[in-house]
């Protein structure tokens, strides 16, 4: 089956930078993705990572290690706004999309 | 500006009752999945339909949930009977069989 680990909470302040660390075990693995959720809102699509590195787009960067079967989100110069959850989810050979339990990122003034 | 449309977003029954929960995806889009989010559970895949053919329910219990596709504009996903452990937000989301998906803003479900 396919299981994802990833912390529950972090806290970070405004202005630095956090990385919310997710671990993988899953058969057919193509990619990682990376979703946002603010509370009472849907999860909206963030990025994703199928080759080995980093992906940046603006204040997010997201890196995928295959071999380690290890991913990372990166929040740089934090805002009040990315207070959110955080899910990694596995993209498979299926084409199905299986989510992480999610970290809950408090951004602190 | 295309959207995934879910109704109703909100629903109060009592246990017991039928439940029908629907999905309009994105126009063009060839993959609707079903997910139930709880605090305890996060974010739990029920259904997976790849055009309109459902391709994985393992996550869905068989007993008293189903869920379809009679057409691509509708999909459904029905509890029957409802029990209140079934309280829950259920979102549906569409993409094109890649790694992004669009999600609709999910139907808050209470069964009292």
């Amino acid at each position: 089956g396919q299981s994802l680990e990833q912390p529950s909470e972090v806290t970070a302040v405004e202005g630095a930078i956090v990385q919310i660390n997710c671990t993988y075990q899953t058969s057919g693995f193509y990619g990682l993705s990376w979703y946002q959720q603010h509370d009472g809102g849907a999860p909206t699509f963030l990025s994703y990572n199928a080759l080995d590195g980093l992906e940046e787009t603006g204040r997010f960067s997201s890196f995928l290690s295959r071999s380690d079967s290890y991913g990372y989100l990166l929040l740089q110069e934090l805002q009040m706004k990315d207070s959110a959850s955080y899910f990694c989810a596995d993209y498979n050979a299926g084409n199905m999309l299986t989510f992480g339990g999610g970290t809950r990122l408090m951004v602190k003034p | 500006d295309a959207r995934v449309t879910q109704t109703p977003r909100h629903k109060v029954t009592e246990m017991g009752q039928e439940v029908t929960m629907r999905c309009q995806p994105i126009l063009g889009h060839n993959t609707v999945f079903w997910y139930r989010q709880t605090m305890m559970q996060g974010l739990e895949l029920l259904a997976y339909f790849r055009n309109r053919a459902p391709l994985d329910d393992s996550g869905m219990p068989k007993d008293r949930f189903s869920a379809e596709m009679p057409d691509a504009t509708l999909a459904t996903l029905k509890i029957q009977p409802s029990e209140p452990r079934d309280s829950a937000v259920y979102f549906c989301a569409s993409g094109w069989g890649r790694a992004e998906a669009f999600f609709g803003q999910g139907t808050r479900l209470t069964v009292v």
